[in-house]
């Protein structure tokens, strides 16, 4: 069964730019969560969705956002990049039900200038 | 913030020693934790969970061992490989509200020398 995927692997953009990640998950997972990974405050939980409804968000700014297609693919959308916004960004992907196990994607290198 | 283990230290060990990665969480009212493996230029790799109900649990060479009277996890290594050199972050779960959210700690990174 494959994995989670993440496009693209890496993406320079310029601040005031927007950009958008997509993430599929495992075949049969419903629910997708996002995660921004930096040195300085480490892993941080974006947003999760299931059945392409929001159901959990984490304390980014409304620059932030996602959704999720019928297909459980996901995408998330940052408007008007700042420096501060680059990291790498994770997707996991899991059934869907508490406590079941999230696997997660290569991630998404983001570089802003 | 919330926050699971502020620290990044660094653990060294000689190939075929037993490793022991702790991790102190701050919510008592998580539920379920888990560790995951961070290898350089990949996603994190889940390793072994356990729920709140329970103090220990064992996989293949690891051990998980969650002490909740002191909100302490930690993960035990058997015989440790080269190939076990990574950065390993503890992650919880809250009991309300959280649903699949994982509050990750800042990760230790486990250095295994031949």
């Amino acid at each position: 069964k494959a994995g989670v995927t993440q496009t693209p692997r890496y993406l320079i953009k310029t601040r005031g730019q927007q950009v958008t990640l997509s993430c599929s998950p495992i075949s049969g997972h419903r629910s997708v969560s996002w995660y921004q990974q930096t040195p300085g405050q480490g892993l941080q939980f974006l947003f999760e969705y299931f059945s392409e409804t929001q159901r959990n968000k984490g304390n980014f700014p409304g620059r932030f956002s996602g959704r999720q297609f019928s297909n459980s693919r996901s995408e998330m959308n940052v408007s008007t990049l700042e420096l501060g916004d680059s990291a790498l960004y994770l997707c996991a992907s899991s059934l869907g039900k508490r406590r079941d196990t999230q696997y997660f994607g290569p991630g998404t290198r983001l570089t802003v200038l | 913030g919330e926050s699971v283990g502020l620290h990044l230290p660094t653990l060294s060990v000689q190939e075929g020693d037993n490793s022991i990665i702790n991790c102190a969480y701050s919510n008592s009212a998580s539920d379920y934790f888990i560790w995951y493996k961070q290898e350089s230029g990949k996603g994190p790799q889940f390793i072994i969970d356990i729920r709140s109900n329970m103090d220990k649990r064992q996989g293949q060479r690891v051990t998980v061992l969650l002490n909740k009277t002191v909100k302490h996890l930690s993960l035990q290594i058997a015989a440790t490989q080269p190939g076990d050199s990574a950065v390993y972050f503890c992650a919880e779960t809250p009991a309300s509200g959280g649903y699949n959210k994982l509050i990750f700690g800042a990760g230790t990174r486990l250095a295994v020398h031949p």
